[in-house]
């Protein structure tokens, strides 16, 4: 069974502090894709990374970075510098392939609080 | 309007009432999704239409009852609901069901007095 762990239920940093959020998964499928969302109070879930089981490049958007590696299958997603605006749920996610297509498994998320 | 939209934003119902919630997604997608996000749990997927065809159906109780009349709208049937059924509901599309990025609304939060 697809599996998503996200150890740290909360992280609470002082602005421009550098923070990861941990993420591990378990699949058995060899092809698969990995997601992290941003949930602010707001209540949407916004779209941040898509990365695929062949590509373990890390990646790095702005402040954002994300570390995949594949021999301990974690998704580690770091925000650089962070700012009050940062505070949010963040979720990781795996794609796995169902009967009917693909179907995402959440992890149980991340609340992170960046206090001024 | 961009991206997927949800209405109401927030509704509260008796256990009695009848009330359906509605999404819409203006990405060209041909997949859509009902999620359910409770306090404390991870989000749970109901729901699943594909090229307005019911794909997948979560073990979701039939007090919910959803409806794809096209690929851009999706709706959600409640009537006799309970108060565990408390919950934010989040709608989501994706241009198929293989793969593809889900980009979510902003939700309806739901109270069930």
């Amino acid at each position: 069974a697809q599996k998503v762990t996200q150890a740290q239920t909360e992280i609470s940093v002082v602005e421009k502090e550098d923070v990861t959020l941990d993420c591990v998964y378990e699949t058995r499928d060899t092809t698969y894709y990995l997601f992290w969302y941003k949930q602010p109070p707001s209540g949407e879930l916004v779209f941040l990374i898509r990365r695929n089981s062949f590509d373990e490049q890390n990646e790095i958007s702005g402040r954002y970075s994300w570390n995949f590696q594949k021999s301990t299958s974690s998704f580690n997603f770091t925000i650089t510098a962070s700012q009050v605006v940062d505070s949010a749920v963040y979720f990781c996610a795996l794609s796995e392939a169902g009967t009917s297509g693909s179907r995402l498994t959440f992890g149980e998320g991340t609340q992170l609080t960046v206090n001024p | 309007e961009t991206g997927v939209t949800q209405t109401p934003r927030h509704l509260v119902m008796g256990m009695t009432n009848k009330k359906s919630l509605k999404c819409e997604q203006h990405l060209g997608h041909n997949a859509m999704y009902w999620y359910k996000q409770s306090a404390k749990k991870p989000l749970e997927l109901m729901f699943v239409y594909n090229f307005k065809e019911q794909t997948e159906n979560n073990s979701v109780p039939s007090r919910f009852s959803p409806e794809c009349p096209n690929s851009s709208h999706l709706f959600l049937h409640l009537h006799t609901l309970q108060p565990e059924d408390s919950a934010l509901y989040l709608c989501a599309s994706s241009q198929e069901t293989s793969w593809e990025t889900q980009y979510f609304g902003p939700g309806t939060r739901l109270l069930v007095l």
